[in-house]
């Protein structure tokens, strides 16, 4: 079966790049999905079809994907980013989520 | 805006089922767009998709927990609804409702999810 996988944690100074990857066999031809997740809140998408950012969700958010490794940027990091992010993909008929890493902001 | 949010017990003892409903307003589920979907989270664990249910009622569910779950949807009501047999304490997780996007603009992505309900599983 499809697995995908992330780093349990990734750290990152305020205001500088975070860059959370998601590695999958040859994940660059399937459409990846990224999710922010806080605690006692509702999981928010940021980024959909690898690269494509929802309505509401700041510019500084954005995606690749390519070969065996997806990559979520977060520029300009700020406190409020603090959360869990996870990948997401489609499998035959079923979804499939990243192990989620948990994004510090120092 | 669509909103979906879940309902049922909070607690369930071993062995029994485990019974949800997610009632979605802004939106009907027999539109036939979307899947409506069933994700869940244990304590200090990762997502994990559960199954989803379309409006024609055809349903997809997780291989690990197929034998276990039925999906169902009541579209009078607007409502779909999680069904979890035989639960252990390794089904007790936050569970969220949410809205899949296969065929539009996401293409597979999903949103917006209901806010989670916790159940434990516990005699």
């Amino acid at each position: 079966s499809y697995e995908l996988t992330q780093p349990l944690s990734v750290s990152v100074a305020l205001g500088q790049t975070a860059r959370i990857p998601c590695g999958g066999n040859s994940i660059g031809s399937k459409n990846v999905h990224w999710y922010q997740h806080k605690p006692g809140q509702a999981p928010l998408l940021v980024i959909y079809r690898d690269n494509h950012r929802p309505s509401g969700i700041p510019e500084r958010f954005s995606g690749s994907n390519s070969g065996n490794t997806a990559t979520l940027t977060i520029s300009r990091a700020q406190a409020g980013d603090e959360a869990d992010y996870y990948c997401q993909v489609r499998d035959s008929s079923t979804k499939l989520f990243g192990g989620g890493t948990r994004l510090t902001v120092l | 805006q669509v909103q979906l949010q879940e309902s049922g017990p909070g607690l369930v003892k071993p062995s029994q089922t485990l019974s949800l409903t997610c009632t979605v307003s802004g939106g009907s589920i027999s539109s036939g767009s979307y899947y409506w979907s069933w994700i869940r989270q244990p304590a200090g664990k990762g997502l994990e998709w559960i199954g989803r249910i379309y409006a024609s009622g055809s349903t997809n569910y997780n291989p690990s927990l197929k034998s276990r779950v039925t999906i169902s949807a009541d579209t009078s009501k607007n409502q779909f609804s999680l069904n979890l047999s035989s639960v252990t304490a390794a089904d007790t997780a936050v569970y969220y409702c949410a809205r899949e996007d296969d065929s539009g603009i996401y293409q597979g992505g999903i949103d917006p999810w209901g806010q989670g309900t916790l159940v434990t599983v516990s005699s």
